[in-house]
């Protein structure tokens, strides 16, 4: 059971827009801690496409954003693409836990 | 550039240990705080806990205390991280990450650690 809540998987077709959801609490996104989103290939390493709870890291297509409200944050992918087919992890700090958390991770399919 | 190279696959019997190394370059080692993380096969990532390394002081998360232990060696820059009593359900890869300004910014390329009879 993971601090952080994600949808198990999303799907879109090709141009469309979808959004990944992202639940905590008080103690992690309610209490203002940055969330990060990550991407990940199958057999790679993660990849942060959103950092300090809106930014792009340079060479992030401007198709991805991210966006907080209250206890949940949410990652948008606009313009969907096959490349974008991935699975994606939120990440925050948890105060009661004096460590990170994770969402358990969604998996995008492209249709 | 920075870096951060971990040592490679390893096999291990049930109730054997490992240890999965995490050798930095590029910048100053004490400065900067590692986290290390694991990711079960087909699943998520869990944040296992970080290790100071200008105390050498390590933190542990919850459900990872006891049988793993994270050192290092200042002297070569390298971080460690030793599992005792390898269970099966510590088959996963291993990844060390470096944290900048409470900023994740540099991912080893991870470790895979097998535990089978």
């Amino acid at each position: 059971q993971s601090v952080l809540t994600q949808p198990p998987s999303v799907s879109g077709a090709p141009g469309q827009r979808v959004t990944i959801s992202c639940t905590g609490s008080h103690s992690n996104i309610g209490a203002g801690y940055d969330v990060v989103w990550y991407q990940q290939f199958p057999g790679t390493v993660p990849k942060v496409v959103i950092y300090g709870n809106t930014n792009r890291p340079s060479g992030v297509p401007d198709r991805f954003s991210g966006s907080n409200s209250g206890t949940s944050a949410s990652l948008a992918i606009t313009g969907l693409q096959a490349e974008d087919e991935a699975d994606y992890y939120c990440q925050s700090y948890d105060s009661s836990l004096s460590g990170w958390v994770f969402g358990g991770g969604t998996k995008l399919t492209v249709l | 550039q920075v870096q951060l190279v971990q040592s490679g696959s390893e096999l291990k019997k049930p109730g054997a240990s490992v240890q999965v190394s995490c050798k930095t370059s590029g910048y100053t080692f004490a400065f900067y705080s590692l986290n290390w993380v694991r990711q079960a096969p087909g699943q998520g990532l869990e944040w296992m806990g970080w290790i100071n390394t200008y105390t050498g002081n390590p933190t542990y998360a919850r459900g990872f205390t006891g049988r793993f232990v994270f050192s290092m060696d200042n002297s070569v820059s390298t971080a460690y991280l030793e599992i005792s009593r390898l269970q099966a359900d510590d088959t996963a890869v291993y990844y060390c990450v470096r944290e900048a300004s409470s900023r994740w910014d540099v991912w080893g390329q991870g470790t895979t650690v097998t535990v089978s009879s």
